[in-house]
């Protein structure tokens, strides 16, 4: 079946240091590709995606690219804040306009940001 | 617009009871989820609805779990009878769904079960 492994955490950066969360996949046909972020306190919300290889997809400052050719898809940020530690999912959905499209999710990432 | 609601946030009970969980998704939604996330671990789904019908339970442990969406919007989920290893957060989540789908699931915040 379809799974997502990604980097274990915590991980531990200061503020302003470049950010690289890996993400590697194993899945059939052509995944759209997921990261969602869960800040504490509050339920796991999108984001960015991915729908196709080379696709980037970005928000808030992160990015990460599609990469078929590797099955990965690692978040970067080039300068992080004290507002982004979370824990981080890289997920894959094999959504097709109907059917079975639940998300596949990593383990997640501990993030924190020291000032 | 509302978010998904999920209740109760928290629940104790001993094994062997049961449990129940609400979830209520965001109004015309077409889909529901329900996800399984044990500490330390990604969620797991345990049952997808499209509208009141079950598109996918195959990860759904169907002697102690069940789940019910019958008007096709909120959605129930039942533990029983419970054991240690159900203690997790139970998130619901709810999209367009069908042609609509763009792949994005907005999530409730979660029921936290412990069972001791």
């Amino acid at each position: 079946g379809d799974s997502v492994t990604q980097m274990e955490g915590p991980v531990t950066l200061s503020e302003e240091a470049f950010l690289t969360i890996n993400c590697t996949y194993t899945a059939t046909g052509y995944p759209s590709l997921f990261w969602y972020v869960q800040y504490p306190g509050e339920g796991l919300q999108l984001l960015l995606k991915a729908t196709k290889a080379d696709d980037k997809g970005s928000n808030k400052g992160f990015e990460a690219t599609y990469r078929k050719e590797t099955t990965s898809f690692h978040l970067e940020k080039g300068s992080v804040q004290v507002s982004d530690s979370a824990v981080y999912f890289c997920a894959l959905s094999q959504y097709s306009g109907g059917g079975a499209d639940g998300l596949t999710f990593g383990k997640g990432t501990h993030l924190i940001i020291q000032p | 617009e509302a978010g998904v609601a999920q209740s109760p946030r928290y629940k104790i009970i001993e094994k062997r009871q049961s449990v129940a969980f609400w979830c209520n998704p965001i109004s015309g939604h077409a889909t529901l989820y329900w996800y399984q996330q044990i500490l330390g671990q990604g969620p797991k789904l345990l049952i997808q609805f499209q509208n009141n019908g079950v598109v996918d339970d195959s990860q759904l442990p169907k002697d102690r779990f069940s789940a019910e969406r019958l008007k096709g919007v909120d959605s129930t989920l039942k533990i029983q009878p419970a054991k240690l290893e159900d203690s997790a957060v139970y998130l619901c989540a709810s999209s367009l769904g069908g042609l609509y789908n763009t792949g994005e699931l907005f999530f409730g915040e979660g029921s936290r079960l412990t069972v001791l």
